[in-house]
């Protein structure tokens, strides 16, 4: 699976959006990037996922760049729980398994 | 539906005792994964079933470790015998198809003094 880059941690005010970035620059064609997030003490939570077109959900959007070598995870309007770890993680389709990185620590500011 | 159900929340055992955690997959769902998350190695699988079977247990780390799917609703995770380094979260997830979508259990935080 290819391997992603994250920034270790974000800081972003309340009601703003929160845009989290991910190169995956040796992602291949049949590779979909995922979004998982884990709060403080839970285990990780499904956020969204996508190959090439843009994805939204009632959680956040995924912008992938138009050659698949990086996503942005956009959540709209950000509140105090929302603060989480953020992984990104690349896998290939039928392939289960996921590998979770270090990811961003996003703390949303009052 | 209640979600992925993990017992117990919390242990504490001493090192060489025999622990095992208990996983209960959202129903339906025919993969079921185990992860152990610490502060020095992150979030890390240690073995997948599918349809009961195992599929991948190269993150198991030693033979202290063992993993077993009996039925479609419930899999363990032994420990046997414990050690210190084994302390960590043991997280337990399932999944009902190829899309990467896991729904994770709350953990069990194992501790081995």
């Amino acid at each position: 699976d290819a391997k992603t880059t994250q920034p270790p941690s974000m800081d972003c005010a309340e009601g703003r959006a929160a845009n989290l970035p991910c190169n995956h620059s040796t992602i291949s064609g049949n590779e979909y990037v995922y979004w998982y997030r884990q709060i403080h003490s839970q285990g990780p939570q499904y956020i969204i996922h996508g190959l090439k077109n843009n994805e939204t959900n009632e959680m956040a959007s995924l912008i992938i760049t138009e050659d698949r070598k990086s996503s942005t995870l956009i959540l709209p309007h950000a509140t105090l729980r929302d603060t989480a770890v953020y992984y990104c993680i690349v896998s290939g389709f039928g392939n289960e398994k996921l590998t979770f990185g270090t990811g961003t620590r996003l703390t949303i500011i009052p | 539906d209640a979600g992925v159900i993990q017992s117990p929340r919390h242990e504490v055992t001493e090192m060489g005792q025999e622990v095992t955690l208990r996983c209960k997959p959202i129903s339906g769902h025919n993969s079921l994964f185990w992860y152990r998350q610490t502060m020095m190695r992150g979030l890390e699988l240690l073995i997948y079933f599918n349809n009961n079977v195992p599929i991948d247990d190269s993150g198991m780390p030693e033979d202290r470790f063992s993993a077993k799917m009996p039925n479609a609703s419930f899999s363990t995770l032994k420990i046997q015998p414990s050690e210190p380094r084994d302390s960590a979260v043991y997280f337990c997830a399932s999944s009902s198809g190829d899309f990467g979508e896991q729904y994770f259990g709350p953990g069990t935080r194992l501790t081995v003094t």
